[in-house]
């Protein structure tokens, strides 16, 4: 499978624990994001990378949140003390870096489940 | 962001056309996006359509798009079973990332 790939698919902390999310992309996409989606909402926007640089952080992204992006391939969002208020999809999407129409395409993984209790 | 509109729901006889709509904000936006969720799915790349364009079509799919407007519809024809999902809109509000709509949720009955 050459999709985007996310691990874990689910995620049972307790509030206060720290989580750690990976998100493979797709091989030689140059750009990743990642996404928040609450239950009967679409999914908001948290940070995208092109490479290893980390380019935009929405304002969602509070100083609990941490994401890396460190050769360039693989990501991971880390969320420190978590609260349940915390909890949702976590989704990655990825797309090519180019002139043409592709690389606005954003191809998405099958997503995080978190769970605060 | 909430900022781009659907309707939440849609309830479509199998073998009619579906029509889901959507209003968006920002003009800026250079592309606006389909994307199909099923239950527990990741999100599914449906189809887009640049800004310049006014329509497109993509065999049972047919994207309209009124700038004027910020209007975008997508038209699935001939609905069928494996229809039945979340259809978000997005738009483009800067750089590369998406803003997308709260979806409509299509039923399609026998």
């Amino acid at each position: 499978d050459t999709g985007v790939s996310q691990d874990p698919r689910h995620k049972i902390t307790k509030r206060g624990q720290n989580v750690t999310f990976r998100c493979d992309p797709i091989s030689e996409h140059n750009r990743l994001y990642w996404y928040r989606q609450t239950l009967g909402q679409g999914p908001e926007f948290l940070t995208y990378f092109q490479n290893e640089a980390q380019l935009e952080k929405s304002r969602l992204l509070s100083d609990r949140f941490s994401a890396e992006r460190p050769k360039g391939s693989f990501s991971t969002l880390e969320i420190q003390r978590t609260e349940q208020g915390d909890s949702a999809m976590y989704l990655c999407a990825s797309s090519p870096l180019g002139e043409w129409d592709s690389s606005y395409e954003q191809y998405f993984g099958p997503g995080t489940r978190l769970t605060v209790t | 962001g909430e900022d781009v509109e659907q309707s939440l729901f849609l309830s479509v006889r199998e073998g009619d056309s579906s029509v889901i709509n959507c209003t968006y904000t920002d003009s800026s936006s250079t592309y606006l996006y389909w994307y199909k969720q099923e239950p527990g799915a990741g999100l599914q790349l449906l189809t887009y359509i640049f800004s310049n364009m006014d329509m497109k079509q993509d065999q049972r799919l047919t994207v309209l798009l009124n700038k004027k407007d910020k209007h975008l519809s997508l038209r699935i024809a001939d609905t069928q079973t494996g229809d039945s999902a979340i259809y978000f809109c997005a738009e483009t509000p800067g750089d590369y990332k998406l803003s997308f709509g709260a979806g409509t949720t299509v039923t399609v009955r026998a």
